[in-house]
């Protein structure tokens, strides 16, 4: 199952520094996209969500980025703390899909340096 | 601020036996979700549960597995005769809408 795809294991930044962070999906049918953050040993929290009828969403520091057409987003993180070194998952909800299953990427590491 | 809980955080059971993991989600959501993780791998969906009632299953959740909400707070995963392959982090969540709140999981490990 390759529905949504993150082909960055890990990623390292510089605090201060913009993260981004990269998710495709191959679903036309998705038209509600998430992000979550994950320490080890705890679940995953929400971050920050995106309609298919936007291209951009933005909150504090944490901006979501959608392009529909080559079926991409991604997640901005600006000015990068330490604190936001964890492990990022992009997920995805389809409109046939009743219950809301969220269908996830693998995952991205990202290690923000002091 | 409201979050969902997991009980135990970590379940050590025997291949073959039954195991019950609990959850309480937020008190006003209305759909709730089972996943699990399998170490190395993507998270991944096994039910979703709405108005005392399986709303949609995975192939993962077969006949070993049931859920039940037994009154109005508690949610449980009951996977029936444990095996190997059954080790893993499950997660609860519940949602109003499209965001769902995790808790923090519950590690299952089958000897």
């Amino acid at each position: 199952d390759q529905q949504v795809k993150q082909n960055s294991p890990s990623l390292s930044v510089q605090e201060g520094r913009i993260s981004i962070l990269n998710c495709d999906y191959t679903n036309s049918m998705f038209d509600y996209f998430l992000w979550y953050k994950k320490y080890p040993a705890e679940g995953p929290t929400f971050l920050i969500s995106i309609s298919s009828i936007k291209d951009k969403n933005e909150d504090g520091r944490f901006t979501v980025f959608l392009n529909k057409s080559a079926k991409h987003l991604s997640l901005h993180i600006v000015p990068s703390q330490p604190g936001d070194s964890a492990v990022y998952f992009c997920a995805a909800v389809g409109r046939e899909t009743s219950g809301s299953r969220l269908t996830f990427g693998e995952g991205t590491q990202l290690t923000v340096n002091p | 601020e409201p979050e969902v809980t997991q009980t135990p955080s970590h379940q050590v059971t025997q291949m073959g036996q039954e195991v019950i993991l609990r959850c309480v989600p937020i008190s006003n959501h209305l759909y709730f979700y089972w996943y699990r993780q399998i170490l190395g791998q993507k998270v991944e969906f096994l039910v979703s549960f709405y108005n005392n009632e399986i709303s949609e299953k995975s192939e993962i959740f077969d006949d070993q597995f049931s859920v039940e909400r037994p009154d109005g707070s508690n949610f449980t995963l009951k996977i029936r005769s444990t095996k190997l392959e059954d080790s893993a982090m499950y997660f609860c969540a519940s949602s109003l809408f499209y965001e769902q709140y995790f808790g923090p999981g519950t590690r299952l490990t089958v000897t």
